[in-house]
């Protein structure tokens, strides 16, 4: 009940494409959703996070989108770039401050 | 803004000794820390939980003899890892909640710690 599931594993998004990760949890005590960017050798960066009780988030060219019925939330990259090639968790918390991550998707975006 | 320190950002050793591994919140009190595993191409996986002052919640599975940890202070928590071996390896990365986890974030994430067992 604890887990996270995310999909793609790895994605690549030409340049200037719409990137779209999807994650589904269990917990219905989860009630606050962070999406994290992670490059090679460096910690997880708080990219953007959603609460249930809003159905989309916009922040520049990210976009979460929460469905709460379907416990399923995704994560929409507009006008991809090659700086925004990493690795993408999707996570969960819920009251004890600790994170439940997904399994993470790797995005390449390619010229 | 809030920031996490850790130190070493990359430590290799000879299989045996104990390597310790420190995380720092530079600009807040934490009374409690995170300590992750990560192995490569996989997602982090929490090994503990620090507090401050008293003992370290480990999860399921973590050997708490082997990752030893420390809180002493509202702004260090350490990770020691005894007697390492090869399958010990690992990224290892820590992180602080700043106490505001609606207003801001729910975590800060140091910058990790490679180990690499020889």
């Amino acid at each position: 009940q604890q887990q996270v599931k995310q999909s793609p594993q790895s994605l690549i998004v030409q340049k200037g494409g719409i990137s779209i990760i999807n994650c589904a949890y269990e917990n219905t005590a989860f009630d606050y959703f962070p999406w994290y960017q992670q490059f090679p050798g460096k910690g997880p960066a708080l990219l953007i996070a959603i609460r249930p009780d809003v159905s989309e988030k916009k922040e520049g060219r990210f976009t979460i989108s929460f469905n709460k019925s379907a416990k399923q939330f995704s994560l929409h990259i507009m006008d991809s770039q090659p700086g925004d090639s990493a690795t993408y968790f999707c996570a969960a918390t819920g009251g004890n401050e600790k994170l439940t991550f997904g399994t993470g998707t790797r995005l390449t975006i390619i010229p | 803004g809030a920031v996490v320190s850790q130190h070493p950002s990359w430590v290799i050793c000879k299989s045996g000794t104990s390597v310790k591994i420190e995380c720092r919140s530079l600009d807040f009190q934490a009374t409690t820390m995170f300590w992750y595993r990560q192995f490569p191409k996989q997602s982090l996986m929490l090994m503990a939980t620090s507090n401050e002052g008293s003992k370290a919640t480990y999860e399921q599975g973590v050997e708490k003899d082997k990752f030893l940890i420390n809180h002493a202070s509202l702004t260090l928590s350490t990770l020691t890892v005894t007697s390492a071996h090869p399958e010990d390896s690992s990224f290892y990365i820590c992180s602080a909640p700043p106490g505001d986890r609606y207003g801001n974030q729910p975590q800060h994430f140091g910058d990790g710690t490679r180990l690499s067992i020889l």
